[in-house]
C-alpha cells in the first residue's frame, strides 16, 4: 500500500473558523490531489499539485486554498468554513501522469455546523 | 458538458457474475479507470483501459469500447466481500479525471 496518512481523521467545527487538513505521503510521488467525496456526486477534485509549490486549481475550488512546500506535503485550507463544505475528503497522489492510477489516504471528515 | 453514468445500485447473489456498466461522454479521452471502494474507506484501483478490448486480472475483468464512450466491469465468483461501491473514471484530453457517481453492488448469500 502507498504511503499516505491524512490528519485529523475527523474534525468538528464551527461556521467561519479556518480548517487545514493535512495530507503526507512517503512515496515520493510528484502528484498530489485533494478530493471531496459527498452522497451522490462523484469525487470532485479541489485543487492539485504537480510538484513543490505548483498548484492548480479543480472543479470545485472556491472556499478552498492549498500550499505545497516539500514533496511530501499537501495542506488544504478552508479559510472560513461553510456547512456546504461538511463533506469526506480524501488526498491522493500518483507517480505519473500516464497511466496515473491514484492511490487514496484514509480520508478525512469535516463536519462543519 | 462532461458526463459518466453509472447505475446507482445493483444486487446479486454470492457464487454469481455481475456486469456493472459505465457511459461517458468527456472532452477527450485518455483513459478509464474502475475503483473500488468499500464503505468508510478510501477508493482502491482496480483496473486501468486506455485500449479497447478486455483487461482480465482474477476475478475482475474490465471492458472499454471507445467508439462507443462504454466500459463494464466484469465480477465473477461474487464473495461477500465484494459488497462495495465501483467507481468508473475518465481521463479528459486534460488529464483530468471525471468520477461517476459509483454503483453501490449488494452481495446476497
Amino acid at each position: 500500500d502507498a504511503g499516505i496518512t491524512q490528519s485529523p481523521r475527523h474534525k468538528v467545527t464551527e461556521t467561519g473558523t479556518p480548517v487545514t487538513l493535512r495530507c503526507h505521503q512517503t512515496e515520493n510521488h510528484r502528484y498530489m490531489y485533494w478530493y471531496r467525496q459527498d452522497p451522490g456526486h462523484g469525487l470532485r477534485l479541489i485543487h492539485y499539485s504537480y510538484g513543490v509549490k505548483d498548484t492548480d486549481k479543480g472543479e470545485v475550488s472556491d472556499g478552498y486554498s492549498v500550499s505545497r512546500s516539500k514533496t511530501e506535503d499537501f495542506l488544504l485550507t478552508l479559510e472560513s468554513a461553510t456547512s456546504s463544505q461538511t463533506s469526506v475528503y480524501f488526498c491522493a497522489i500518483s507517480e505519473s501522469r500516464e497511466p496515473g492510477e491514484l492511490f487514496f489516504g484514509e480520508g478525512s471528515r469535516l463536519t462543519v455546523l | 458538458g462532461q458526463n459518466i453514468d453509472q447505475p446507482t445500485e445493483m444486487t446479486a447473489t454470492e457464487g454469481a457474475i455481475v456486469q456493472i456498466n459505465c457511459t461517458y461522454q468527456t472532452s477527450g479521452f485518455n483513459g478509464l479507470f474502475w475503483y473500488q471502494q468499500h464503505a468508510g474507506e478510501a477508493p482502491t484501483f482496480l483496473s486501468y483501459n486506455v485500449l479497447d478490448g478486455l483487461e482480465e486480472k482474477g476475478r475482475f475483468s474490465s471492458f472499454l469500447s471507445r467508439s462507443k464512450g462504454y466500459s463494464y466491469l466484469l465480477l465473477k465468483e461474487l464473495q461477500m466481500k465484494d459488497s462495495a461501491s465501483y467507481l468508473c473514471a475518465v481521463r479528459d484530453s486534460n488529464y483530468q479525471l471525471i468520477w461517476g457517481a459509483g454503483t453501490k453492488l449488494i452481495i446476497k448469500p
